[in-house]
């Protein structure tokens, strides 16, 4: 099975500054025929279920701000929020989509600072 | 709006069953794979498994293989997932979530969360 590592396991970002969440795969998550990484990120905010942010390690979901942005590939992508708001405290997760079953890393609790 | 609704919090002693129900709206049930996952108090996601409410076939993970059934309805737009022989180790908070039919492709709506606690 695929692990993803996150890291930090937390971060505190004053508010306007940004914010970086890294997620490492033990395998490349790249599918070189279609060239797409199956690379999810996932915000949850606490008594919240998650939310898609992510997918395809870069394309936004709907309705997630601009501020938010995914990249990377292959087994090393990065998450950040270039001005952190007080909205977006919460937890993210990072989701592998490669193989069946997938993994989620174990999450990076953001705060503010 | 694509919405998942969920059936309320659980409470069951060690040993027993627990059914969570997982209705769906705002579009049409047998379009999309319907996602069993786990959280634990204080600790991330653990996928359980998947049902193709098309025709029914299943996916189980391994850690949950022979303690899940997981089904749907179609006549009811509903998913249900049985995990049985509960022990201290199931309280949780357990999630349904919709995919696109395929085991490739992420998570896009979830439902709002089912907390079982179990306990004597």
């Amino acid at each position: 099975d695929i692990v993803m590592t996150q890291s930090p396991d937390s971060l505190a970002v004053s508010l306007g500054e940004r914010a970086t969440i890294n997620c490492k795969s033990s395998q490349s998550v790249l599918y070189d025929s279609h060239n797409k990484d199956y690379l999810a990120w996932y915000q949850q905010k606490p008594g919240h279920p998650p939310k898609l942010l992510f997918y395809w390690a870069s394309t936004r979901a709907s309705g997630v701000p601009a501020r938010f942005s995914g990249g990377g590939s292959a087994t090393d992508f990065t998450l950040t929020i270039s001005s952190l708001q007080a909205e977006d405290v919460a937890v993210y997760y990072c989701h592998q989509y490669y193989t069946t079953p997938g993994s989620f890393g174990q999450g990076t609790k953001l705060e503010i600072k | 709006e694509v919405l998942l609704v969920q059936s309320g919090a659980e409470v069951k002693k060690p040993g027993a069953t627990v059914r969570i129900s997982c209705k769906l709206s705002g579009y049409t049930f047998i379009d999309y794979y319907i996602h069993w996952v786990q959280q634990a108090p204080g600790k991330g996601l653990e996928w359980m498994g998947l049902v193709n409410p098309e025709n029914g076939d299943t996916l189980y993970a391994e850690n949950f293989q022979g303690r899940v059934t997981i089904t749907a309805d179609t006549s009811l737009d509903t998913a249900y997932m049985d995990l049985y022989s509960l022990t201290s180790e199931d309280t949780a908070v357990y999630f349904c979530a919709t995919s696109l039919p395929s085991t490739k492709t992420p998570f896009d709506y979830w439902g709002q969360g089912t907390l079982v606690t179990v306990s004597s």
